[in-house]
Parts: C-alpha cells; sequence; structure tokens
C-alpha cells in the first residue's frame, strides 16, 4: 500500500525566493507521482506528472523531480510570486486510487 | 473537450436531509473515482466505478452512503440522512483506463455544508 507524506506543512518565503516542497513515498515501485495546486476553497489543479521512468519534468518556473529509490520526489518553484500562494499536494498511486499527502501550505510574502 | 463536471458546487442540506452530488466524467472517460477532503485533512479514497458497476468502495462509510454510475448520465454520490460530520468537500475524477499509474483528471468538487 502507498503511503504518501509532506513535510513541512506550512511555508512561509519572502517575494523572489525558490520555493521547495517535499514529498515521500513508501513504495519504490511507484508509476508516476503526481503535483497538484489547491487553492482554498477551490479544486485540485494539476501541475506536473512525472513518471517513474523520468527523473525530472518541468514547466515554466515549476520542476519536479522523483528519486525511487529514497522515495522522495521534489517541487521546484523558481522565483516564487504572491500568486504561487497555496496548498501544493502530491498524489501517487495506489492500485487504481491515488494516496494523497496532506499537502504543503504555501505563503509568499510581498 | 470539457473536462469533468461536478454540479453543484455548493451544497448546503439540514441535519437528516439526503445529499446528492453529481459527476460528469470527461468524454470518453468510462472510470470515475469518489474522493473526501475533510476539514484540515488530506483527500481520501472512497469508491471506485465504472459504467454500471461498483468496482471498489473500500473507502466508503458503511451506511447512509451509496454510489452509482448508470449506463447513460452522470456519477451520484448520495448520503442519506446526513450529519455534520460528513461536511467536507467532494472530488470526482475520471480516467480513461484502468491501472496503476493510469492519471485521473479531478473536478472542481462539491462543497457540501450541513447545518
Amino acid at each position: 500500500k502507498q503511503e504518501v507524506t509532506q513535510i513541512p506543512a506550512a511555508l512561509s518565503v519572502p517575494e523572489g525566493e525558490n520555493l521547495v516542497l517535499n514529498c515521500s513515498f513508501t513504495d519504490s515501485a511507484i508509476y508516476n507521482l503526481q503535483w497538484f495546486r489547491q487553492d482554498p476553497g477551490k479544486g485540485l489543479t494539476s501541475l506536473l506528472l512525472i513518471q517513474s521512468s523520468q527523473r525530472e519534468q518541468t514547466s515554466g518556473r515549476l520542476n519536479a523531480s522523483l528519486d525511487k529509490s529514497s522515495g522522495r520526489s521534489t517541487l521546484y518553484i523558481a522565483a516564487s510570486q504572491p500568486g504561487d500562494s497555496a496548498t501544493y499536494l502530491c498524489a501517487g498511486p495506489n492500485d487504481y486510487k491515488l494516496s494523497f499527502g496532506a499537502g504543503t501550505t504555501v505563503t509568499v510574502r510581498a | 473537450n470539457a473536462g469533468v463536471m461536478q454540479n453543484p458546487r455548493h451544497l448546503v442540506r439540514r441535519r437528516g436531509q439526503e445529499a446528492r452530488l453529481r459527476c460528469s466524467p470527461m468524454k470518453g472517460h468510462s472510470h470515475v473515482y469518489w474522493y473526501r477532503q475533510l476539514p484540515e485533512e488530506g483527500l481520501k479514497f472512497m469508491v471506485y466505478l465504472q459504467k454500471e458497476n461498483i468496482i471498489d468502495e473500500s473507502g466508503m462509510p458503511k451506511e447512509r452512503f451509496s454510489a452509482e454510475f448508470p449506463k447513460e448520465g452522470p456519477s451520484i454520490l448520495r448520503i442519506q440522512q446526513v450529519v455534520r460530520g460528513d461536511s467536507a468537500a467532494y472530488f470526482c475524477a475520471s480516467s480513461s483506463q484502468q491501472g496503476e499509474g493510469t492519471e485521473a483528471f479531478f473536478g472542481q468538487g462539491t462543497r457540501l455544508t450541513v447545518v
């Protein structure tokens, strides 16, 4: 059974600083890992899906890495902006369903 | 190609009433998943359905909750005799196939408030 953990639960940084969000998973035979963004009271926005055959996936200022051997994924957000303030969730497949981490709530101070 | 559509977006029910949440999957998707997000908690799997079949309901409370995905029409998550503890965001996701690692696409969720 896949279990996903995200630490820290919350993070506050000044605008312009790079963000590093961590995600740990227990089953190293992971097919892929997905990062989502959730704004307060809103739905889930898929940010990046990184396959097990990939080590990195990039979209604009976002970069996600996946290290199966250590059971870790990292989401980097370069040059953070106040608009990046949100909760970031990672999720890994557990059979056909997803196991979610509890999320990291990010606040970018102007 | 419209994404996963959920309605209503917000639903208020009094204790003891019934709540019906609807989910229309993406076009061409025949696999639907429901997740629940309780306040200050992560998303938890509830149920997985294919057309006319419940495949896995291991995350569903045993009483008052039911789900269906008929041959025609949206998937329905039904909560009977709602209680305050049912207040949560309910998310639906769909995929085109089954299998570990298949990408699922999420709707915007239905926020249920029980008063």
